[in-house]
């Protein structure tokens, strides 16, 4: 079975700098998407970034980059320049290349302090 | 443009009471689909539609039903409320298959007393 494991359940950072989210997964599949999103006290779930499992390059949104090591199943989001509307809590997520069976995990809130 | 819809916001059930969460969404989505948010667990596939008439079973359907007869709407049924049912319903939808952006709704917060 697809698992999806955040181990940091909470994380702060000094706004305008740097912090990085952990993120790993266990799947036998190799094709397959991963996913960071969002959701900040309003409890709407925003999607911040995506990666394909078969691009080696890092996916990038402006101030959102992620570290995808494949071989490690490793999948972690940098946030560049924290502004204090970062502050949510943050799913990693992890989906098959054919259906809509998402996994996600447990999630890490982030704190941005000012 | 609406995007995603849930009704009702919030609902407070009794133990055994049966009642329908409602998921509507005008971006003309084949896929549709249910997820359960608890504290320390995440998000949780309940049931998800790629198409009209199409349904499957996620990671938790069991107290569950869904079914898909329209493009527009994806209904949630509680069958028979439990107090373990008692989560935050979020309805999501995508163009495509899950490499596709998904739109969630804001959720319904329901607890089954």
């Amino acid at each position: 079975a697809q698992t999806v494991t955040q181990s940091q359940p909470e994380m702060s950072v000094q706004e305008a700098e740097t912090v990085t989210l952990s993120c790993t997964y266990d799947t036998s599949e190799s094709d397959y998407y991963l996913f960071w999103y969002k959701q900040p006290p309003s409890r709407q779930m925003i999607l911040v970034i995506r990666q394909e499992a078969y691009k080696q390059q890092n996916a990038t949104e402006n101030r959102f980059s992620v570290n995808f090591q494949k071989a490690a199943k490793s999948f972690s989001l940098k946030i560049s320049d924290s502004q204090l509307g970062d502050a949510a809590m943050y799913f990693c997520a992890w989906g098959p290349y054919n259906n809509n069976d998402m996994r996600f995990g447990a999630g890490t809130r982030l704190t941005v302090k000012p | 443009n609406a995007g995603v819809t849930q009704t009702p916001k919030f609902q407070v059930l009794k133990t055994g009471q049966s009642m329908t969460l409602q998921c509507a969404q005008d971006m003309n989505h084949e896929y549709m689909s249910w997820y359960r948010q608890d504290p320390g667990m995440g998000l949780r596939l309940i049931h998800y539609s790629v198409g009209a008439g199409i349904t499957d079973q996620g990671e938790v359907p069991n107290g569950y039903n869904v079914s898909r007869s329209t493009t527009e709407d994806f209904p949630l049924r509680l069958l028979s409320a439990a107090p373990s049912q008692t989560s935050v319903y979020f309805c999501a939808s995508s163009r495509g298959p899950v490499n596709e952006k998904l739109f969630f709704g804001s959720g319904t917060q329901l607890s089954v007393l």
